[in-house]
């Protein structure tokens, strides 16, 4: 079946320090979305990707899917305490999102 | 008031017991969907409805059920819980069409034992 595998999972990084997860996908995807997940919270959608090679941004995040549309990532560009949480990728097949494993962030003050 | 809203948000029961999670929505969201999040694995698609009378299974629908008794209703059951059930749930809901971003209720954590 279709699987969604997410790395790290766990990142620990120093307020200011950039952070990258990755997202890949055992099969070619329709589409990926990213969710954020605050402490005791729940996803809460961020963006959506579509095309091929495509990248978007917003503020200090930068997304970007693959050129074979099975990979993804999202860079923080100078994290902030406010970016703590798990961060998850979805990817879509027919009808249906499978989420990736997430990668769980902490930010030091 | 929240867009979806799930019932119970926290529930402890023994093994054994028959258990229904209720998620109701007033976004007028033609799909909806019931997640399971456990540490370490992320979200997983238990079922999914993409109207009253449509209902799939999804990647661990082994030992559970659903039912879609409205457009802004779904429920999950377990008719049996095992403490392996024991996870935080999640509803989530999206419009028609390609590419519908999902909307989550606040969960509902489940501890059986």
């Amino acid at each position: 079946g279709q699987q969604v595998m997410q790395i790290p999972q766990y990142q620990h990084v120093q307020e200011g320090e950039d952070f990258t997860t990755y997202c890949n996908s055992s099969t070619t995807l329709s589409n990926i979305q990213w969710y954020k997940q605050r402490p005791g919270g729940h996803p809460v959608f961020l963006i959506q990707l579509v095309k091929s090679g495509e990248v978007k941004k917003q503020k200090r995040l930068t997304f970007q899917f693959g050129e074979a549309k099975k990979n993804s990532s999202l860079h923080i560009t100078a994290t902030q305490t406010t970016d703590v949480g798990t961060y998850f990728c979805a990817g879509r097949w027919t009808y249906k999102y499978i989420f990736g494993t997430g990668t769980r962030l902490k930010v030091l003050a | 008031d929240a867009d979806v809203t799930q019932t119970p948000r926290n529930r402890i029961t023994k093994t054994g017991k028959r258990i229904m999670l209720e998620c109701s929505q007033t976004k007028g969201h033609d799909r909806m969907y019931w997640y399971r999040q456990d540490p370490g694995l992320g979200l997983r698609l238990i079922y999914y409805s993409f109207d009253v009378k449509d209902i799939n299974k999804g990647e661990i629908s082994d030992g559970y059920s659903v039912s879609r008794q409205a457009q802004a209703k779904f429920s999950l059951s377990l008719e049996s819980a095992i403490p392996n059930q024991t996870a935080l749930y999640f509803c989530a809901t999206s419009v028609r069409g390609a590419g519908g971003e999902l909307f989550f209720g606040e969960g509902s954590r489940l501890t059986v034992l």
